[in-house]
Parts: C-alpha cells; sequence; structure tokens
C-alpha cells in the first residue's frame, strides 16, 4: 500500500487561509468515508484533528475543516495562526482492511 | 483521564527481537480497538497494524508480515507489540493509539523509541 500524497510544505501568513490536499486512490480515499488528519508537533506524539472526512472532534478549533472530493481529500486551516506551524498527516482505510498514512506536509507561519 | 502510557526505550542489535506495551486507562479497555503507528527518525508515520481489544483479533500491514505479532490481556488493560528479526530500519518510535471510530485515532501514547544498532 502507498502512502498518500501531501504536498511537502504549505505556508501563509497569519490570518490567512490554506488548504492541504491528500490524493489517494479508489481503493482508500475515494472508497470510504474513513479520513482523518493529525497534527503533529516536533518530538510529539500526533493529535486527531479530523475524522471521518469532515468531524472535529471535542475540543478542537472550528479553524479546521475537512472534506473529500473524490480521491482526494482536503483539511483547511482559517485565521492561522502561529501555533499551527506543525507537521499534519491524512490517514485513510483501504480496500485491504488496513490504514495507510499520508507523506505528510509541514505547514509554516510567515 | 484516558490514556495510553507506553514502556521505555529499547535498544537492539539486528535480528533480536522487542516489545512494547501500551497500558489503557480511564476508558473500558475491550471497546475500543488499539493501533500501533511508527515513526522513523525526520519520516512520515507509518501504520504497523492492530487489535480488537475485545475479541484478539488482529490485522497487519504487509510489510511486516511474519515478523509482528500484536496481542493484549484484558486483565491488565495492556496491549503489546513485538517485532522480530529486527534491523536498522526498524529504527523508529512506535506509537499506539486507540482508535474512535470514522477512521479516527483519537488517543496516542507517548511513543517508544526502538534502536536497532550493532
Amino acid at each position: 500500500q502507498s502512502a498518500l500524497t501531501q504536498p511537502a510544505s504549505v505556508s501563509g501568513s497569519p490570518g490567512q487561509s490554506i488548504t492541504i490536499s491528500c490524493t489517494g486512490t479508489s481503493s482508500d480515499i475515494g472508497g470510504y468515508n474513513y479520513v482523518s488528519w493529525y497534527q503533529q508537533h516536533p518530538g510529539k506524539a500526533p493529535k486527531l484533528m479530523i475524522y471521518g472526512v469532515s468531524n472535529r472532534p471535542s475540543g478542537v478549533s472550528n479553524r479546521f475543516s475537512g472534506s473529500k472530493s473524490g480521491n482526494t481529500a482536503s483539511l483547511t486551516i482559517s485565521g492561522l495562526q502561529a501555533e499551527d506551524e506543525a507537521d499534519y498527516y491524512c490517514s485513510s482505510y483501504t480496500v485491504s482492511s488496513t490504514y495507510v498514512f499520508g507523506t505528510g506536509t509541514t505547514v509554516t507561519v510567515l | 483521564q484516558v490514556q495510553l502510557v507506553q514502556s521505555g526505550a529499547e535498544v537492539k542489535k539486528p535480528g533480536a527481537s522487542v516489545k512494547v506495551s501500551c497500558k489503557a486507562s480511564g476508558y473500558t479497555f475491550t471497546a475500543y480497538a488499539m493501533h500501533w503507528v511508527r515513526q522513523a527518525p525526520g519520516q512520515r508515520l507509518e501504520w504497523v497494524g492492530w487489535i480488537n481489544a475485545g475479541n484478539g483479533n488482529t490485522k497487519y500491514s504487509q510489510r511486516f508480515q511474519g515478523r509482528l505479532t500484536i496481542t493484549r490481556d484484558t486483565s491488565a488493560s495492556t496491549a503489546y507489540m513485538e517485532l522480530s528479526s529486527l534491523r536498522s530500519e526498524d529504527t523508529a518510535v512506535y506509537y499506539c493509539a486507540r482508535y474512535q471510530g470514522g477512521g479516527g485515532f483519537d488517543i496516542w501514547g507517548q511513543g517508544t523509541m526502538v534502536t536497532v544498532s550493532s
């Protein structure tokens, strides 16, 4: 199972909105609504930000939103803040009853 | 509070085995699946495998077939991941993570660094 494809880096100024894409296939993202997104700061464990494509866990800011179209999922961060600077990973359930993560995206706040 | 506490760092020689534990507290252990994810230094997250903590059923990534065993002890609310025939490429932080549904892993352990070096 190949990793899902994400851009290596995305940047934006404080207050702006950015979108991170996550491209898979019909065997993973395109076939199931089990896409999740994680934020990871250096040296820390990942934190769940979005699950089930577009659902936010309790406690996660509503500045984070998720969507999916075909084989591509997206995470949008609106009102970008300095604390949003981190690595972000997407994940999806697959046709093999396994899970796969994305290649990861580093978000930089300019 | 709900938390997962993992065992400490390990240093192993190539060809050896390692067993990492993940103790759950604050919730009903058998009601949730437990997954394992690893991250090599400076690299992306990689899904390793999971166990249904209720019935013990497992599913592993094809990459680890034959080398990986995930088990659980319900009386101790603890999951275990054992990886054998270790090689240098297995050097990574290994995380356990609770599966909450909808494809999301909502609670993560603090990570266990496994170093494979001669």
